[in-house]
């Protein structure tokens, strides 16, 4: 079936340093939804990306889509300790359901 | 709004025992999802839900079964737990099937 392969798995950046996230597929990705996962918590939406080159930015985070739409990043700017957690892709198929990339781990040492 | 909830938040099973994991949901979603995450793990979807009376498998679906009789329930049934059960069980519920997912807290679930 549909996988999502992401990378890295681990992250350990100084606070300040940027961060990014990669999510890949050898098929065509239907849509791209991030994740944010704390320590101990839940998945938390964080967007949504449809087109193909699509670029979305939250403050300091930047969502890309490929132009082929097999691939995705997120990006963070001078990471900040509230960052920490996991992130997580997920494509949206039939009926809502996602498939989850396996997920990076991202650690701020301040 | 307590978007939604999940009870209990932790429990220890032993091999065999039955139980099921309780998720409702206040937003009036129509669709509604339960996923399994193993430490280090994306997750994975157990089964999903497109309205009161609608369910159907997802990846992972062997050992479980659900039902949706209202468009707030969704509960999870484990019949013979199994030491493979072992795992963080979400649900989660989406107004579209094209929308953002909202996820209960979780269930930590511990099959000895």
């Amino acid at each position: 079936g549909q996988q999502v392969m992401q990378i890295p798995q681990y992250q350990h950046v100084q606070e300040g340093e940027d961060f990014t996230t990669y999510c890949n597929s050898s098929t065509t990705l239907s849509n791209i939804q991030w994740y944010k996962q704390r320590p101990g918590g839940h998945p938390v939406f964080l967007i949504q990306l449809v087109k193909s080159g699509e670029v979305k930015k939250q403050k300091r985070l930047t969502f890309q889509f490929g132009e082929a739409k097999k691939n995705s990043s997120l990006h963070i700017t001078a990471t900040q300790t509230t960052d920490v957690g996991t992130y997580f892709c997920a494509d949206g198929t039939s009926y809502g359901k996602l498939t989850f990339g396996q997920g990076t781990i991202l650690t701020v040492h301040p | 709004n307590a978007g939604v909830t999940q009870t209990p938040k932790f429990r220890i099973l032993k091999i065999g025992q039955s139980m099921t994991l309780q998720c409702t949901q206040d937003m009036n979603h129509n669709y509604m999802y339960w996923y399994r995450q193993d430490p280090g793990m994306g997750l994975k979807l157990i089964y999903y839900s497109v309205g009161a009376g609608i369910t159907d498998k997802g990846e992972v679906p062997n050992g479980y079964n659900v039902s949706r009789s209202t468009t707030e329930d969704f509960p999870l049934r484990l019949e013979l737990a199994a030491p493979s059960q072992t795992s963080v069980y979400f649900c989660a519920s989406s107004y579209t099937d094209y929308n953002e997912q909202f996820f209960g807290p979780g269930t930590r679930l511990t099959v000895l």
